[in-house]
């Protein structure tokens, strides 16, 4: 069985950079894809976008000017960036795996942006 | 972008009655919906896929069907655990992007 945990700053000033790392408990290789979803507080979920065993990515329009995904296949671990955060950015952070439905997910992570 | 809406935003039921939960897309997704239960506090459980696919073990009491852009989770016999927000989820085919519906919650 997969698992998924996040990891990574949970405190980032406006204007930076939030990073992320979700590491994958079974080899990153196999035919999925692997995306991050995120939870502003109190507030439903928003898909930011993915990566493919490939490596081709692709994010939700509205975020994909400032989103980019990586893959690291030697570490079972994929990152997310999120450039020029503002407080609208903080939320809860979760990696997630699946092709057409998130089958697996990570516990979470709390990103505050601060001013 | 394929826009989901969910109805209602809330529903307020006891244990053993069934719970009706509607999920509209703004295009057709195909067969490619999900829905997901949601308890305060935790990550997003997947419960149906496909449109109407149990998750592992999910009970028999989940039960998602529909097609093209109106779909439905009816949860029967409502159990106290049953109690939380669900979300549903489509997928475009090409290029892949997700979405997911702005949620129903299941309260007392």
């Amino acid at each position: 069985q997969v698992q998924l945990q996040e990891s990574g700053p949970r405190l980032v000033k406006a204007s930076e950079t939030l990073s992320l790392t979700c590491s994958v408990s079974v080899g990153s290789g196999s035919s999925y894809y692997w995306s991050w979803i995120r939870q502003s507080p109190g507030k439903g979920l928003q898909w930011i976008g993915y990566i493919y065993y490939s490596g081709s990515t692709n994010s939700n329009p509205s975020l994909k000017s400032r989103v980019s995904i990586s893959v690291d296949r030697s570490r079972n671990q994929f990152s997310l960036n999120l450039t020029s955060v503002t407080a609208a950015d903080t939320a809860v952070y979760y990696c997630a795996s699946g092709q057409y439905a998130f089958h697996i997910w990570g516990q979470g992570t709390l990103v505050t942006v601060s001013s | 972008e394929i826009v989901l809406t969910q109805a209602p935003a809330t529903l307020s039921l006891s244990p053993g009655e069934t719970a009706t939960l509607s999920c509209t897309a703004s295009q057709s997704v195909g067969s490619y919906l999900a829905w997901y239960q949601q308890k305060p506090g935790q990550a997003p459980r997947l419960l149906i896929y496909d449109v109407g696919n149990r998750a592992t073990g999910i009970p028999a009491r989940f039960i998602g069907t529909g097609s093209g852009t109106d779909f439905t989770l009816t949860i029967n016999s409502l159990e106290p655990e049953d109690f939380a927000v669900y979300y549903c989820q489509q997928r475009s085919n090409w290029p892949p992007v997700f979405s997911f519906g702005p949620g129903t919650k299941v309260d007392l």
